[in-house]
């Protein structure tokens, strides 16, 4: 049992590039999410999606695209990468009703 | 919009001291509270939760918290201290029905120094 899978775990990017950060979770949860971690600033809500076929935006959404693929999966997109998203991505997911969300080990993004 | 405050930024103890970390949030409605932890250079790692019933929640190594509803707080405590527990904490609310949105604070680091 795999729980939260991200990949990749470290990318380096050049400004205006894109890239797909993947997230899948193996265990039929209804829910998951994308933060991003700063220092200082806690885990910040970038997407997030209450079941498949549905995404809303979280605290901060701009820059970002997301993809609810299918129950397992939720990618977030940069379209044009810039250095203000350097930052570690977190993926997390949870079942529906009152449980804990479990996350992914992260992806240490640098953008240059 | 639900949102929660860690009004302690950076904590030092001594090893044996007792911890206490105050999380507030603001939503009026039911919710489910949360106590991460984040050891350094490893991924977030829950510590306790609260859905319903006592009050008073007991969570992994020795840590527990107390839902006082009138205050909206969800302080985080533990009697004595390890210098293992040098940590970033993290507390985190979700509104039951608020679109299952959890929301985290800006974080509490600890340094537990020998």
């Amino acid at each position: 049992n795999a729980g939260v899978t991200q990949t990749p775990k470290f990318q380096v990017l050049k400004t205006g590039q894109s890239m797909t950060l993947q997230c899948a979770q193996d265990m039929n949860h209804n829910s998951m999410y994308w933060y991003r971690q700063d220092p200082g600033m806690g885990l910040r809500l970038i997407y997030y999606s209450a079941s498949e076929g549905t995404t809303d935006k979280g605290e901060v959404p701009n820059g970002y695209n997301v993809s609810r693929l299918n129950k397992r999966e939720f990618s977030l997109r940069l379209e044009s990468a810039a250095p203000s998203q350097t930052s570690v991505y977190f993926c997390a997911s949870r079942p529906t009703g009152p449980t804990l969300a479990f996350f992914g080990q992260g992806t240490r993004l640098t953008v240059v | 919009a639900q949102s929660v405050s860690q009004h302690n930024h950076h904590v030092i103890l001594s090893e044996a001291a007792s911890l206490e970390l105050g999380c507030n949030y603001s939503y009026g409605g039911t919710v489910n509270l949360f106590w991460y932890v984040q050891y350094p250079g490893q991924h977030l790692q829950l510590l306790l939760k609260y859905f319903s019933g006592d009050p008073l929640v007991k969570g992994i190594k020795g840590f527990e918290a107390e839902f006082i509803k009138s205050k909206f707080s969800f302080n985080l405590r533990k009697p004595s201290v390890q210098w293992s527990d040098t940590a970033e904490y993290f507390c985190a609310v979700m509104v039951t029905g608020g679109g299952n949105k959890l929301t985290f604070g800006t974080g509490t680091q600890l340094k537990v120094e020998l």
